[in-house]
């Protein structure tokens, strides 16, 4: 079965103040890891893919990392605006392509 | 170009009432998803249409929960016989073909039953 776990379930920052979100997962073959950031009262919002050991993307303050059994969001010098709640999920290679997500971290950057 | 839309954005019922929760996916896109978020837990699967094939029912959690998809487009996710467990926000996702590709969520359904 495919499982998902994030760490630390809750993190606040001080504006400015770096740090990294940990998303391990257990999956028969992966086909892809997807990041989302979810607003209060809103849907996911989608920010990332990632679908091999190594692959890195960026944008703007984010930057999502992939090795064979974790994923890595970093968050450089966050903003306020940079709050909410950061979502990863899988996607195994086999079967249908359902996501399997974590129950994510709740990001609060203080000014 | 427009989102995936969901209507209505939040439902109250009563136990034991049927509701219907309605998707819009984006236009194009072939592959149409449900899931369920509850309180403290994280998003969890439903069902998966993808095109015109046999959709994947294997996450719905009882008999009471049904869904179909019309003309390939859009989705009506049914709930019969509601319970108090049932609450959560219901979110509808969509993608260009299905496998590998970006799901992109509508803002969800947030259903109450008292």
């Amino acid at each position: 079965e495919d499982q998902v776990t994030q760490s630390p379930e809750a993190l606040r920052l001080q504006e400015g103040e770096s740090s990294s979100l940990n998303c391990s997962y257990t999956v028969s073959g992966l086909r892809g890891l997807f990041w989302y950031r979810q607003d209060p009262g809103k849907g996911p919002e989608f920010l990332f893919t990632l679908y091999s050991a190594g692959e890195e993307k960026e944008k703007e303050r984010l930057k999502a990392t992939l090795t064979k059994k974790e994923s890595f969001l970093h968050i450089t010098a966050p903003k306020p605006e940079d709050s909410a709640t950061y979502l990863c999920a899988v996607q195994a290679n086999s079967g249908y392509s359902t996501l399997t997500f974590g129950k994510g971290t709740m990001l609060l950057v203080s000014p | 170009g427009a989102g995936v839309s969901q209507s209505p954005s939040n439902k109250v019922t009563e136990k034991g009432k049927d509701v219907e929760l309605r998707c819009d996916p984006i236009s194009g896109h072939t592959a149409l998803y449900w899931y369920r978020q509850s309180l403290g837990q994280g998003l969890e699967f439903l069902i998966y249409f993808q095109g015109n094939s046999a959709p994947d029912k294997s996450g719905l959690p009882s008999d009471r929960f049904s869904a179909e998809r019309t003309g390939g487009s859009v989705s009506t996710l049914t709930i019969q016989r509601t319970q108090q467990e049932d609450s959560a926000v219901y979110l509808c996702a969509s993608s260009q073909t299905g496998v590998g590709d970006t799901q992109y969520f509508g803002p969800g359904t947030r259903l109450t039953v008292l």
